[in-house]
């Protein structure tokens, strides 16, 4: 059964950091594409980055790029988001999900973990 | 950038048909996928390249998709079909692929 459990969210300051992990199981890991996904409260989904396989190719949301860092480890089956100078509006539910390969659907999803950015 | 466009909201009655629209320019010549999410949950998908469903998806989902609207179509709605249904594309247009979701739908079974 494929499995994606996220942690490592939760409340930081405006301009802190958060390191945000998923842990994939059920599934040859490297074999996929993965991506993190975020939703604001209320709001719709928001795609934030993906990563292929081998890690060779990442790329970002623009309201993202420099500030957040995708990369996966392939012998821990894990996946992670480093989050610096977070804002606000980085305040979401993040998931992680799997992708096939690109231009393919998001096929499993995590359950997702909170991220609240506030003073 | 690529734009997807949903109605907010749409509201069937039990056993009635349910459309919900996904506008884009020239959407017909992309793959669309839909996911659905019920309060609390993560998304689920649906219907993926355009009409295709997951297995364990029930058959009275379905999808279309031609010119610049595409749409996920839910047949003898139930009331557990009520939740956000989302569309969604990878956008090859600029220097490198990304992925677009439409505003969401909320589907309300009256």
């Amino acid at each position: 059964e494929v499995q994606l459990v996220e942690s490592g969210g939760g409340l930081v300051q405006p301009g802190g950091s958060l390191r945000l992990s998923c842990a994939a199981s059920g599934f040859t890991f490297s074999s996929y594409w993965m991506s993190w996904v975020r939703q604001a409260p209320g709001k719709g989904l928001e795609w934030v980055a993906n990563i292929k396989q081998d890690g060779s190719e990442k790329y970002y949301v623009d309201s993202v790029k420099g500030r957040f860092t995708i990369s996966r480890d392939n012998a821990k089956n894990s996946l992670y988001l480093q989050m610096n100078s977070l804002r606000a509006e980085d305040t979401a539910v993040y998931y992680c999900a799997r992708v096939p390969d690109i231009l393919t659907p998001f096929d499993y999803w995590g359950q997702g973990t909170l991220v609240t950015v506030s003073s | 950038s690529y734009v997807l466009t949903q109605p907010p909201s749409v509201s069937v009655a039990p056993g009635q048909t349910a459309r919900i629209t996904c506008g884009g320019n020239n959407i017909g010549s992309k793959s669309v996928h839909w996911y659905q999410q019920k309060p609390g949950q993560a998304p689920v998908l649906v219907v993926y390249d355009d009409s295709d469903r997951p297995s364990g998806i029930p058959e009275r989902f379905s999808g279309s998709n031609s010119g610049n609207t595409a749409t996920l179509t839910i047949s003898r709605v139930e009331a557990g079909d009520e939740a956000d249904y989302y569309c969604q594309v990878w956008d090859s247009s600029s220097d490198h692929p990304h992925v677009v979701f439409g505003g969401g739908t909320k589907l309300t079974v009256l």
